[in-house]
């Protein structure tokens, strides 16, 4: 079965701080997003990958760096967290062929 | 670029009844159309996803149309159930890459 896992579920952080999400996939899909969603704006992608060392700007990219490393991993980087990035990050990966993504169930971060 | 409109952002139905929900899109291109539910503190689990040659899918007592003249999708729930409470998402986009979700839909079925 296709899984997505994110790490860590929950997570507080102080302003200035540096949060690192990670996202690990075991569907051998070559694509992977980072979303954010907060109440009123739905889903917002941010960066996504095509595979190993690739990664794109999505919508929303500015105060957020990604990293994809191996096929598998997929982290979204806060270099100084702001509490404007306050929101619950969502983890997905997906392949054209088959029309749908796959999500992690999802991290909550405050930033104080 | 695309502009997704869900709607309505609240449905309360009985159970029985049908919930009806649906997007408007704005770019032609656009050939990736599904939707998505999330249930109360989970990610997002797809339903049912259509290609833009299909018109009208149907799966385990949900309805997917597509009537791409007027550039609008939607989900029909046909008899709704308590178990059908969450949020719906609508996303379309012109290939995987860049999908688009609307801003969902908090549909609650009423026993």
């Amino acid at each position: 079965e296709a899984a997505v896992t994110q790490s860590p579920r929950n997570k507080v952080a102080v302003t200035g701080g540096k949060v690192t999400l990670s996202c690990n996939q075991t569907n051998n899909h070559n694509n992977m997003y980072w979303y954010r969603q907060d109440t009123g704006h739905g889903l917002r992608l941010i960066h996504y990958s095509y595979g190993a060392g690739s990664t794109e700007k999505g919508d929303i990219p500015d105060g957020y760096k990604a990293s994809r490393p191996s096929q598998e991993n997929f982290s979204l980087i806060l270099e100084l967290a702001t509490p404007s990035q306050t929101s619950v990050y969502f983890c997905a990966s997906g392949e054209w062929s088959q029309n749908t993504l796959y999500f992690g169930a999802g991290t909550r971060l405050s930033v104080l | 670029g695309e502009q997704v409109e869900q709607r309505p952002p609240h449905l309360s139905v009985r159970e029985g009844d049908s919930a009806i929900i649906i997007c408007t899109y704005t770019d032609s291109a656009t050939a990736y159309f599904s939707w998505y539910k999330q249930e109360a503190g989970a990610g997002l689990q797809l339903l049912m996803s259509v290609l833009s040659n299909v018109d009208r899918k149907e799966e385990q007592g949900l309805t997917v149309l597509l009537n791409k003249k007027e550039k609008r999708l939607s989900l029909n729930l046909t008899a709704a159930h308590p178990g059908d409470s969450a949020v719906y998402f609508c996303a379309v986009g012109a290939n995987a890459y860049k999908v688009i979700f609307g801003k969902g839909t908090h549909l609650h079925v009423l026993p």
